[in-house]
């Protein structure tokens, strides 16, 4: 078990809806970096927080958004949701960004009807 | 577009040998090579990372690294049934701020007793 906790683990959403995940980081991580992966895919990235400020993004529009707070721990928020966000979104935290050691939580599983 | 290339398998293996899992990446620019287990339903959990060419020995697991061929493996000596699993291939940049990891859409092992 890691110490980086994701809320909920499941949730089920309907198409439009908004949604925010949570995440809380291990203990000394000041770093924080959001997945989705989609069945049989590999983790794809979303953006990363690395102390409060968004160090990072991959190929996701800006529906996509999130923050990251004073303990380290982090938000995820999906605007207008579509059915192609049904998927696993992971967090992983690290101690810094160049970190070669990061823990991802259990991951959430949204899925949008 | 940065790529990573794994087979998605299955590979199926008896217990007791060694299992062999292979990754190619795009990216010259790669310099760590992370390998994760992923157990269905669960999240990624990291296994070793190697950055030099060569081998790096871990217990049962043995990652090796060729730069010049843009490939990596994994190998597993010994596979246990526990074995059985998704193994994620990533690879990071050294630079470019967030040190952002593209992962493999992994390879699917079975070891069969």
């Amino acid at each position: 078990e890691t110490g980086v906790t994701q809320s909920p683990t499941h949730l089920i959403k309907t198409r439009g809806q908004q949604v925010t995940l949570r995440c809380s980081s291990q203990s000394g991580h000041n770093t924080v970096s959001w997945y989705q992966q989609a069945l049989g895919q590999g983790p794809q990235f979303i953006f990363q927080y690395y102390r409060e400020e968004e160090n990072g993004r991959g190929n996701f529009p800006p529906r996509f958004s999130g923050l990251q707070f004073p303990n380290y721990s982090s938000e995820l928020n999906v605007n207008a949701l579509e059915l192609d966000d049904s998927a696993l979104y992971l967090c992983a935290s690290s101690r810094g960004q160049g970190d070669t050691e990061a823990f991802f939580g259990q991951g959430t599983r949204l899925t949008v009807v | 577009q940065k790529e990573v290339e794994q087979n998605s398998g299955p590979l199926s293996v008896p217990e007791g040998a060694i299992a062999s899992l292979n990754c190619t990446y795009s990216d010259r620019g790669s310099q760590s090579f992370f390998w994760y287990r992923q157990y269905s339903g669960k999240s990624p959990e990291l296994i070793m990372f190697i950055y030099s060419n060569g081998d790096k020995e871990d217990g049962r697991f043995t990652a090796q690294l060729n730069k010049a061929s843009q490939y990596v493996s994994l190998l597993i000596r010994d596979s246990q049934p526990s074995d059985s699993a998704t193994y994620l291939c990533a690879a990071r940049p050294a630079s470019g701020g967030s040190y952002i990891p593209t992962f493999g859409r992994g390879t699917s092992l079975i070891v069969h007793p």
